[in-house]
């Protein structure tokens, strides 16, 4: 079973980067199929998906973000990351990591519980 | 970008009842459709898969159906712990979420 936990500052100042890891346990960020996500969600509001990437590095991203955010994964640690740059209190939000496991990128199992992040 | 109406934004209804909500996608997506049960401070959770596939461990009162661009989610006797944020999603390209629909005990 996976089990996703982020980490990261809860505070960030506007035109700064915005970083939030999520460490995997319960099986290896780098098995085959899988795919590994950020989505977020501001206050009271919905959910947004940020961007996806690959067991095989490939990213996906939102094209209303993309110009700003940046996903990779670290196997030594058996993590991948988020970056985020030139937040403003738009930005502002729950970010939560998740993953599909080995079904489609979109079908989102294994979720974290979720890093709130102020702008 | 492919959008996603969900309906109703909220509804209030009685234990027992059944519940319907609507998702409607700006484009056909054939059956790449979720839905998701989030309460308060929780992680979504993943309720059905492919517009009709009941995920692992889930009651079977929930259910979900449609292809193409309207879907419809059910709850055929609502429960109180039932209460929570309902959300579509779409993964035809590349993945995207309606609007939320909350559901309260009337």
């Amino acid at each position: 079973q996976l089990q996703l936990q982020e980490s990261g500052p809860g505070l960030v100042k506007p035109s700064e980067t915005l970083s939030l890891t999520c460490t995997v346990s319960g099986g290896s960020i780098t098995s085959s199929s899988y795919y590994w996500g950020w989505i977020r969600q501001p206050p009271g509001k919905g959910l947004e998906w940020i961007g996806s990437i690959s067991y095989n590095g490939r990213t996906y991203y939102n094209p209303s973000l993309k110009s700003r955010v940046t996903i990779s994964v670290d196997t030594s640690k058996n993590q991948f990351s988020l970056k985020v740059s030139s937040v403003t209190a738009a930005d502002t939000a729950v970010y939560f990591c998740a993953s599909s496991g080995p079904r489609f990128m979109g079908t989102l199992v294994y979720w974290g519980q979720g890093n709130l992040v102020t702008v | 970008d492919i959008q996603m109406t969900q309906s109703p934004s909220s509804l209030s209804a009685s234990v027992g009842d059944r519940v319907t909500i609507t998702c409607q996608a700006s484009q056909d997506i054939s059956s790449f459709l979720n839905w998701y049960q989030q309460k308060p401070g929780k992680a979504p959770k993943l309720l059905i898969y492919d517009a009709s596939n009941l995920e692992t461990g889930v009651p079977s009162r929930f259910s979900g159906s449609g292809s193409g661009t309207d879907f419809t989610f059910t709850i055929s006797s609502l429960q109180s712990e039932d209460i929570a944020t309902y959300y579509c999603q779409q993964y035809a390209n590349p993945l995207t979420f309606g609007g939320g629909t909350k559901v309260e005990i009337k």
